[in-house]
């Protein structure tokens, strides 16, 4: 089945510093979703991307969709201690949803 | 909050039982799916329903079954349960025709001992 890689699988920064994850799919996917997962939560989405070459912003939090249309990143910008969780991307085809494996943000204050 | 519960909370059964885990969604939403989140991991979708029908399945046997009523409402029943089924069940309710947007519910705790 379709399959998207989420790197990195964790990671942790101080307060203030950008965080960035990746998705990365090795076929084109017709769209792309970002959800949020704060501890002991449920996902909560975030935005969704159709376009090749797509950036749309939300405050801190760039989207971007690759222009192959095989990858995409959220970038948050400053991180703050509210930003902690687990963020997933995920596609829909052939009436399946499909979630990465998440990368898990620890912001110290 | 998105609107959209289930039930119970937390369930604790022993393997070989069955079980049946709820779901009410979100006013206007007419379609649910549902997941299985392991812990540490991304969910894994096991079906959608659509207008009371089974319309897209992930990777999981026959004993994972849903039904899904004319309220929108839906149960996911698992048969025959094994340790491996230990894990977070959400639901997610969103609207056929509009963004592939999904509202998840707090999700069901599962345990199989």
């Amino acid at each position: 089945g379709q399959q998207v890689m989420q790197i990195p699988q964790y990671q942790h920064v101080q307060e203030g510093e950008d965080f960035t994850t990746y998705c990365n799919s090795s076929t084109t996917l017709s769209n792309i979703q970002w959800y949020k997962q704060r501890p002991g939560g449920h996902p909560v989405f975030l935005i969704q991307l159709v376009k090749s070459g797509e950036v749309k912003k939300q405050k801190r939090l760039t989207f971007q969709f690759g222009e192959a249309k095989k990858n995409s990143s959220l970038h948050i910008t400053a991180t703050q201690t509210t930003d902690v969780g687990t963020y997933f991307c995920s596609l829909y085809n052939f009436n399946k949803f499909y979630f990465g494996s998440g990368t898990k943000l620890n912001v110290k204050p | 909050e998105t609107g959209v519960t289930q039930s119970p909370t937390h369930l604790i059964k022993t393997r070989g039982q069955q079980v049946t885990l709820r779901c009410s969604s979100q006013s206007g939403h007419n379609t649910v799916s549902w997941y299985q989140q392991a812990l540490g991991q991304g969910p894994q979708f096991i079906f959608q329903y659509y207008r009371e029908e089974e319309n897209g399945r992930g990777n999981f046997p026959p004993r994972f079954s849903g039904l899904q009523f004319p309220n929108y409402s839906s149960e996911l029943n698992v048969n025959a349960l094994e340790l491996d089924d230990s894990a977070l069940y959400l639901c997610a309710s969103s609207r056929r025709g509009s963004s592939n947007e999904q509202f998840f519910g707090p999700g069901t705790r599962l345990t199989v001992l």
